[in-house]
């Protein structure tokens, strides 16, 4: 079965930095892409970050360009996502997400909230 | 504000047809695939629908999807209770290197 949990959500002062896990099960994970995913508390979903299989290739959404880094470890099947200079705006539940195919995210984990708040 | 532009709500009785609208660009949806994705209050999203018309094993035949031009859109007949959720509509954007989610349409089942 596949499986994919987060971590690392809490509470954090602006300008303080977070790193988020996903633990990846049930599936080969070093044959995916991988995407993090946002959703601030009653808005939509936004994307964040992608990652390419080995983890040489990433992009990000400009509103975190330059703050947050995504990585994997294919050896732990687990995605990471460094959050550094975080802003009350980043406050959102996190979602790791596989990537079938460009845009098919066929698997969600189930969230991990980040809030930044003083 | 979102480059796919969905309606916020749209509601329907058990029984009913009702559709969910998805409005982009050239560049968006013209030349790209759309993906349907359904989200009950509480839980993580759901692929629901992908490749414009194609669905998942284990998503119901009352689910279908479609696109024209720079438009698509997602039917659900048959409606039933468990149908209330909130609905997405994505697609890939060339510009942001990334994929881009409409705003949301939150269907309610009276």
């Amino acid at each position: 079965e596949v499986q994919l949990v987060e971590s690392g959500g809490g509470l954090v002062q602006p300008g303080g930095s977070l790193r988020l896990s996903c633990a990846a099960s049930g599936f080969t994970f070093r044959s995916y892409w991988m995407h993090w995913v946002r959703q601030a508390p009653g808005k939509g979903l936004v994307w964040v970050s992608r990652i390419n299989r080995d983890g040489s290739s990433t992009s990000y959404a400009d509103s975190v360009k330059g703050r947050f880094t995504i990585s994997r470890d294919n050896a732990k099947n687990a995605l990471y996502l460094q959050m550094n200079s975080l802003r009350a705006d980043d406050t959102a539940i996190y979602y790791c997400a596989r990537d079938k195919d460009w845009v098919m995210f066929d698997y969600w984990g189930q969230g991990t909230l980040v809030t930044v708040s003083s | 504000q979102s480059v796919l532009t969905q309606p916020p709500s749209a509601s329907g009785t058990p029984g009913q047809r009702v559709t969910i609208s998805c409005s982009g660009s050239s560049s968006i949806i013209g030349n790209e695939n759309v993906y349907w994705y359904q989200q009950r209050s509480g839980a993580a999203p759901k692929l629901l629908i992908y490749k414009n018309d194609q669905r998942p094993s284990g998503v119901p035949d009352r689910f279908s999807g479609s696109k024209s031009g720079t438009s698509a859109s997602l039917a659900i007949s048959g409606l039933r209770s468990e149908d209330e959720a909130d609905y997405y509509c994505a697609a890939w954007d060339n510009s942001l290197t990334g994929p881009v989610f409409g705003g949301g349409t939150k269907l309610t089942v009276l």
